[in-house]
Order: structure tokens, then sequence, then C-alpha cells
């Protein structure tokens, strides 16, 4: 079975800080994985993901994550944050097969950003 | 055009009601699924369908059902609708590799 944790429901930063956002898988293939952005009001969009190759991956509007194989993990980063960032984050984790391939959703981490 | 189309984008319905919210897509894809968000609970899985004639319960189908009219259709069906299945309505297709997913821009029930 697969599943999503993301840790921290809520995170706070000023503008200009470094973003953060943790997320923890498990999966017993080689995963999947995606972030997604929702802004208020609207629908999600893909920040970014990886499927194979290079584990570290940059996405939209300078985010970056990196997979770790051995640490479970898909954390999302970004090195300055913006008040245009304030949004719903989604981790997810897929795996194709005939039998898998449903995209499974953390809780969702919201990033304010403090000016 | 948007790829993934969901009709109606916001409904105020009556407990007891029977509803229906319907998803067309335009990627070609054999895969879509249903997905309800609530806050706090990110996005949950109600059922997928892998072709028209695979369809499969997902998490929390309890008080659904689906049906898959083509391959570019897939509706959800509230039979009874009670306010707590309130939320906001995803519907999503996906590439065959599992790789690349797209979502409509969701439907927003609200049942009173």
């Amino acid at each position: 079975a697969q599943s999503v944790t993301q840790l921290g429901s809520h995170v706070s930063v000023s503008e200009g800080a470094l973003v953060l956002l943790r997320c923890n898988y498990s999966s017993s293939v080689p995963p999947y994985l995606f972030w997604y952005v929702q802004y208020p009001n609207q629908g999600l969009q893909l920040l970014l993901k990886y499927t194979t190759g290079a584990t570290l991956v940059k996405g939209i509007n300078g985010f970056e994550a990196e997979f770790k194989k051995s640490e479970t993990s898909f954390h999302l980063t970004k090195p300055s944050a913006h008040m245009s960032d304030a949004a719903e984050y989604f981790c997810a984790v897929s795996r194709s097969s005939s039998n898998t391939g449903k995209l499974i959703f953390g809780q969702g981490t919201t990033l304010q950003v403090k000016p | 055009d948007a790829d993934v189309t969901q009709t109606p984008r916001n409904r105020i319905t009556k407990t007891g009601k029977r509803i229906m919210l319907e998803c067309s897509q335009t990627k070609g894809h054999d895969r879509m699924y249903w997905y309800r968000q609530d806050p706090g609970l990110g996005l949950r899985l109600i059922y997928y369908s892998f072709d028209v004639k695979d369809i499969n319960k997902g998490e929390i189908s309890d008080g659904y059902s689906v049906s898959r009219q083509a391959q570019a259709k897939f509706s959800l069906s509230l039979e009874s609708a009670i306010p707590n299945q309130t939320a906001l309505y995803f519907c999503a297709t996906s590439d065959l590799a599992g790789t690349g997913y797209t979502f409509g821009s969701g439907t927003r029930l609200t049942v009173v």
C-alpha cells in the first residue's frame, strides 16, 4: 500500500526566508512523486514531479524537491519565499502498473508568508 | 477549452436529493478519477476507472456511485445527498504510465 505524510499542516515563513515543506511516503515499489500547489479558490497546479533519473527535481516558480530513497522523503524547498507563494501544497505518490497508478495525496500544508 | 471539464462549477442542493457531477476530457486518457477535498484531509479518492469497462472503489466510496459513459466521460452521483458530502470535488485523468495527471477545475458542492 502507498501512503503520504506531510509534516506540519501549517508552515509560516517570512518573505525572503527559506521554504521547506516536508513529505514522507511509504511504497512497496519505487514511487512516482508529485508536488501540487493550490492557490485560494483555485484548482491544482503541478509544481514538479519525480519519476526516474535525477533525484533533484526542479519545478516552476523556483521550487525544487529531492527524492531520497533511504529517507523515503520528497521534501519541497525554495530558497527565498515570495508573498505570492502563500497557498496550500500537496505531496502525492503513484506508481504505474496494471493494478496501481492511483494518485494518493498527503493531507496538505498551508504555507503562510509574512511580510 | 480545458483538457478536463467539470460541470457544474458550483452547486447547492438539499439533503436527500440526487445529484450528478459530470466530467469530460479531451486528453484521450483511459484512466479517470474522482476525488473529494476537505480541509485538513487533502484529496481522497472516491472512485477510479482504468478503462470504460473497469470501475473501482477508492477509499471513500460509500454514498457515491459512478458511471463511465465513454472514454471521455466519467460521472459521479450522490444518490441521496447528506450535509457531510459538502466538499470540493475534483475529476482527473492520467496517462497509462501514471506519470502525468490532469485535473479539472473542481466542483464546489454544498448540501444543506
